[in-house]
């Protein structure tokens, strides 16, 4: 697609709900990374996914936030058991190389999930 | 451990001036430094790099300096418009990876006509 396409755009969940948040990156990009913005913080680094390597979950809060991505394309973050600090904006973003730091990334608009 | 600074604080300027947002940062010395635009409800757009060879970097009326020396890139916007209000945001690679980037909370920047 002409850009990175995050789904929902919104989502309101109950306290211990699972859900799921999609990023379909720009076709032919092969860095795709997750990033959580909360109100009055900076972009918080979540997991990177480069082609076939292992990704780099370094960022993930607890065990309760999952990610993967199929076929190299669209990528999937799941938080389980969501809890009210999850609330915040899930911004995916992509880039055609992760060495590409010329071009910066390409963000989605991200998903602002509210758990209540 | 790494830290960047922003001016969280709105910065309110009239229209036709130049305007100036720093960021500051400290316990490391990067490679480069990005800055970012995001407008309210959209994901930040990438807007300019600076490497640390670079003194001044110039993109329309965009221009980003890069102190190594003082930790700091002032970025200015030249001849303002109201359409360029918006959050700037400066991020860096982190130690651990360059594909990794630590980014300021951003400064709001307001342009009154």
């Amino acid at each position: 697609g002409a850009g990175v396409s995050q789904s929902p755009s919104n989502k309101v969940t109950e306290k211990g709900k699972d859900v799921e948040l999609r990023c379909d990156p720009i076709s032919g990009h092969t860095a795709l990374y997750w990033y959580r913005q909360s109100l009055g913080q900076g972009l918080e680094f979540l997991i990177y996914f480069q082609g076939n390597s292992a990704p780099d979950k370094s960022g993930l809060p607890s065990d309760r936030f999952s990610a993967e991505r199929t076929g190299g394309s669209v990528s999937t973050l799941t938080i389980q058991r969501t809890q009210q600090e999850d609330s915040a904006v899930y911004l995916c973003a992509s880039s055609l190389y992760s060495t590409q730091a010329n071009y910066g990334y390409t963000f989605g608009s991200g998903t602002r999930l509210t758990v209540v | 451990s790494q830290k960047i600074e922003q001016n969280s604080e709105a910065l309110n300027i009239q229209e036709g001036k130049t305007a100036t947002l720093t960021c500051n940062y400290t316990n490391y010395s990067p490679a480069y430094l990005q800055w970012y635009r995001q407008d309210p409800g959209r994901g930040p757009v990438f807007l300019l790099l600076i490497r640390e060879n670079e003194k001044e970097k110039r993109k329309e009326r965009l221009k980003v300096t890069f102190d190594t020396t003082l930790k700091q890139s002032l970025f200015h916007i030249t001849a303002s418009q109201p359409a360029d209000s918006a959050t700037y945001l400066c991020a860096l690679p982190t130690t651990s990876g360059t594909y990794k980037y630590i980014f300021g909370t951003g400064t709001r920047l307001k342009v009154l006509a």
